[in-house]
């Protein structure tokens, strides 16, 4: 069974960095591009980044561009956002998913809270 | 960027109703769309892909149709267990971007 557990989340003030992790599990990780979703607090849901089976290729939506580091280590099954010089609009439940790189996600996880506020 | 029209935000039908949900694009997405369904509490699931292709393990009640920039998700027999918000994905071109969700309620 696929599985994809985030972790990192909670409160965070303005200008500070916080990194989100998400553990894989049930099946070959390294097989699989992967990307974060966000949503923020009663909007629609936005694309974050996406990264390729490698690492060696990612996008990044225009307002998280320079801010926010997707990566990840095939070793450990494991994805990664870095997120720095955080907003209060970066306010959001970021969601891992399976896939995004040439085509929607399959598999999502729960999702994990992040809040910016001081 | 592509933005997707999605319609109705909110519906309400009874057991046995055949519901549909829309999205539209602002340009052509060559049938480069995906329908999730988010129940309360829980991560979203892939009913369809590209348009109308069901998702393994996905009940057959559920459908998708449509081409160009105007695309359908089918319920044709509505289940209590259906009850979720139901959300559209372009990924045609990056960014990818997403309906705004219909939230989908039992009578």
């Amino acid at each position: 069974e696929v599985q994809l557990v985030e972790s990192g989340g909670g409160l965070v003030q303005p200008g500070r960095s916080m990194k989100l992790s998400c553990a894989a599990s049930g099946f070959t990780f390294s097989s699989f591009p992967m990307a974060w979703v966000r949503q923020a607090p009663t909007k629609g849901l936005e694309w974050v980044a996406t990264i390729s089976t490698s690492g060696g290729s990612t996008y990044y939506r225009d307002s998280v561009k320079g801010r926010f580091t997707i990566s990840r280590d095939n070793a450990k099954s494991t994805l990664y956002l870095q997120m720095n010089s955080l907003r209060s609009e970066d306010t959001a439940t970021y969601y891992c998913t399976r896939g995004g790189y040439y085509s929607g996600p399959d598999y999502w996880g729960q999702g994990v809270m992040v809040t910016v506020s001081s | 960027d592509i933005q997707m029209t999605q319609s109705p935000s909110f519906l309400s039908a009874s057991v046995g109703d055949r519901v549909t949900i829309n999205c539209k694009a602002s340009q052509n997405i060559n049938k480069y769309l995906n329908w999730y369904q988010q129940k309360l509490g829980e991560a979203p699931k892939l009913l369809i892909y590209n348009t109308n292709n069901l998702q393994t393990g996905i009940p057959s009640r559920f459908s998708g149709s449509g081409s160009g920039t105007d695309y359908t998700l089918t319920i044709s027999s509505l289940q209590p267990e259906d009850v979720a918000t139901y959300f559209c994905l372009q990924h045609s071109s990056r960014p990818f971007t997403f309906g705004s969700g219909t939230k989908l309620e039992i009578k």
